[in-house]
């Protein structure tokens, strides 16, 4: 595998049910990213870990749970979610510099297609 | 009010074709890049730029970096149905700050 990967690639849930999004990078990076993308609407930055330390969290509702156990996974924990909630969601990794910052080029995966009934 | 206003958000036009898509904002931003995305894909980086006025051609594409950093463009030359797909930017406000990104403009190119 290269690049980062992204399971599963489409999901459908019911607003009860719990499924955890996995996101993996294979190039060695030291950042990883959740991004919405709903239609009509620009990239929303959900999460950001930066050396396996959540750094950032755009009041994403409490339902979105992300897990960080290593700089080469991610996931994403869905639980109890709204139908408003359908959405692409995308994974990234970067390689940003000791010293902060992020303002390198970030490598997305191909998606979750999430789908709330 | 979005950071970064790109326009237009749809373009459908000929193989053949020149185009020019936008993206403006208030803000100067220390750096910007373009993605594109196709269908049932994640964005991919087409290029950064760093410098007031800067220009990167790309093969058949060509970007522009305004010289107060608050707006670029991007040309692209004789467009092929391969051009098509959601171009996005994307820009960095300082050399702390995470990408903000415009909605995109969806680019159809019909042979």
């Amino acid at each position: 595998e290269t690049g980062v990967t992204q399971t599963p690639r489409h999901l459908v849930m019911g607003m009860t049910n719990k499924k955890s999004l996995k996101c993996e990078q294979h190039l060695g990076h030291n950042a990883m990213y959740w991004y919405k993308q709903s239609a009509k609407k620009p990239l929303e930055l959900m999460f950001v870990y930066s050396l396996e330390e959540r750094v950032e969290n755009n009041s994403v509702p409490s339902r979105f749970s992300p897990e960080c156990p290593n700089s080469s996974h991610l996931f994403l924990h869905l639980h109890t979610l709204q139908p408003e909630d359908s959405a692409l969601y995308l994974c990234a990794s970067s390689q940003e510099p000791a010293s902060g910052g992020f303002f390198s080029t970030q490598y997305f995966g191909p998606g979750t297609r999430l789908t709330v009934l | 009010t979005q950071l970064l206003e790109q326009s237009p958000q749809f373009l459908s036009i000929q193989e053949g074709e020149n185009l020019t898509v936008y993206c403006n904002s208030s803000s100067v931003f220390s750096s910007l890049q373009w993605y594109r995305q196709e269908p049932g894909e994640g964005p991919v980086l087409l290029v950064t730029v760093v410098t007031g006025g800067e220009v990167k051609k790309l093969k058949r594409l060509t970007f522009q970096f305004g010289d107060a950093r608050k707006d670029s463009s991007l040309h692209i030359t004789a467009a092929q149905p391969g051009d098509t797909g959601l171009y996005l930017c994307a820009g960095t406000l300082s050399g702390y700050s995470t990408l903000t990104f415009g909605k995109g403009t969806m680019l159809l190119v019909s042979p």
